[in-house]
């Protein structure tokens, strides 16, 4: 079975600190994404990343960054942590990607909350 | 852009009632995927069905089933004599490339 790990699942930051959010798959998958889901807005792509060391924006990356050091491990940045990034951030992985889509597989998720 | 559309925003029926969700697709692709997730209160996203888009035979696990019409450009989903454990949001997905392209899901609720 895969298996998609989050960092944390409850977090609580102070406005402005950069956060940390850790993903890891044990499947040794070749694509892995960070979405953030709000409450009428559905899931929305920050990042994605095909490669290590490789990363493609998706719909809504202001404010975040990402790194990809290990083919497991693809890490979200919030530089300087704000309100309005108070949300759900879930990481998923995929195995290959191009034309063919392949499943994406989802940790727990993190719900942040910036105060 | 091409969109995934889930009309249903809420769905509320008694246990063992059979349901269905909607979801309808836009595409300029001869070739892409269709996908359906399920994200239970816990909140983790479990994926379904993975579905081509040549192959428009239905699917059917266990209580659930899958109809794939591609002259409507839809992907419905079914639960046969639901239960309370279905309760939880359902989302369909049209693959695009890497990506996964969201619809905005449909909440249902399973009452005892």
């Amino acid at each position: 079975d895969v298996k998609v790990t989050q960092s944390s699942r409850y977090l609580v930051k102070r406005t402005g600190e950069k956060v940390f959010l850790e993903c890891v798959q044990d499947m040794d998958h070749e694509n892995m994404f960070w979405y953030r889901q709000d409450p009428g807005l559905g899931l929305r792509l920050i990042y994605f990343s095909y490669d290590v060391k490789m990363k493609e924006k998706g719909d809504i990356p202001e404010g975040y960054s990402v790194s990809r050091e290990k083919k497991e491990r693809f890490s979200l940045i919030l530089e300087s942590a704000s309100t309005n990034q108070t949300s759900m951030y879930l990481c998923a992985s995929s195995l290959y990607g191009g034309r063919d889509t392949d499943t994406q597989y989802f940790g727990p998720g993190t719900r942040l909350t910036v105060l | 852009a091409q969109k995934v559309t889930q009309a249903q925003t809420e769905i509320s029926v008694v246990e063992k009632e059979d349901v269905t969700l909607d979801c309808v697709y836009e595409t300029r692709d001869t070739t892409y995927y269709l996908f359906w997730y399920k994200q239970p209160p816990s909140g983790e996203l479990v994926f379904l069905i993975r579905r081509n888009s040549f192959d428009e035979q239905n699917e059917i696990s266990g209580r659930y089933s899958w109809n794939f019409q591609k002259s409507t450009s839809s992907f419905n989903f079914t639960i046969t004599a639901s239960q309370v454990v279905d309760s939880a949001v359902y989302f369909c997905a049209r693959g695009s490339n890497y990506q996964l392209i969201w619809g905005a899901g449909t909440k249902l609720i399973i009452k005892p």
